[in-house]
């Protein structure tokens, strides 16, 4: 089965702390996927990666960047917290090519930024 | 454009009822279609998917098929457990060369099933 693991389930952090949310998978999946979900908005795309050291922006990639070092680990990393980026965090992978594309998430991490 | 449009919940039913959730999308072609479940306190986890035109996706009791005459691919269960309260997601790949990896979702709809 592939797993995907997130650090925290639960994360309170402080304004203007730098925060770091790390997932790993064990699939060898070439593409890994941030989402933030928040209630009526559904899952919104921050940061996509195709490739070690390959990533792209996603839909709200405001406030956050990403690093991927290594292919089965990518974190995504809150430069400045603020109470707006209070959410449900969510990791997803995929492998590339055939298809169709099914994507298979972690259990997220609740972030709470006071 | 690329998105899914699913029905707003919440949905609240008492167990043994007929579920049904639906999804519509748009497409320039015939992109493949995904149902996700959401259970408390957890990441998502694909339900059940088809990947072409009248394809028929099926797991743990719920069926989907995909009806490129009306695009919808509407979830539907003909008897619900309290076991199935969850958030469902309809889901397609984004349109556009290299971007296909990406999903688009609907916005979730939340179940609750009542003893």
């Amino acid at each position: 089965d592939v797993k995907v693991t997130q650090s925290s389930r639960y994360l309170v952090k402080r304004t203007g702390e730098k925060v770091f949310l790390e997932c790993v998978q064990d699939m060898d999946h070439e593409n890994m996927f941030w989402y933030r979900q928040d209630p009526g908005l559904g899952l919104r795309l921050i940061y996509f990666s195709y490739d070690v050291k390959m990533k792209e922006k996603g839909d709200i990639p405001e406030g956050y960047s990403v690093s991927r070092e290594k292919k089965e680990r990518f974190s995504l990393i809150l430069e400045s917290a603020s109470t707006n980026q209070t959410s449900m965090y969510l990791c997803a992978s995929s492998p590339r090519g055939g298809g169709p594309y099914e994507q298979y998430f972690g259990p997220g991490t609740r972030l709470t930024v006071t | 454009g690329d998105s899914v449009t699913q029905m707003e919940g919440p949905v609240t039913l008492s167990e043994e009822a007929f579920l049904t959730i639906n999804c519509t999308y748009t497409a320039t072609g015939y992109p493949s279609l995904f149902w996700y479940v959401q259970y408390p306190g957890e990441g998502l986890q694909l339900l059940l998917k088809a990947t072409k035109a009248d394809d028929k996706g099926s797991n743990k009791g719920f069926e989907a098929t995909y009806r490129k005459e009306t695009t919808s691919f509407h979830l539907e269960k003909g008897s619900v457990q309290v076991s199935d309260s969850a958030v469902y997601f309809c889901a397609r790949p984004r349109d556009g060369g290299g971007s296909n990896y990406k999903l688009t979702f609907g916005k979730g709809t939340l179940l609750t099933v009542n003893p």
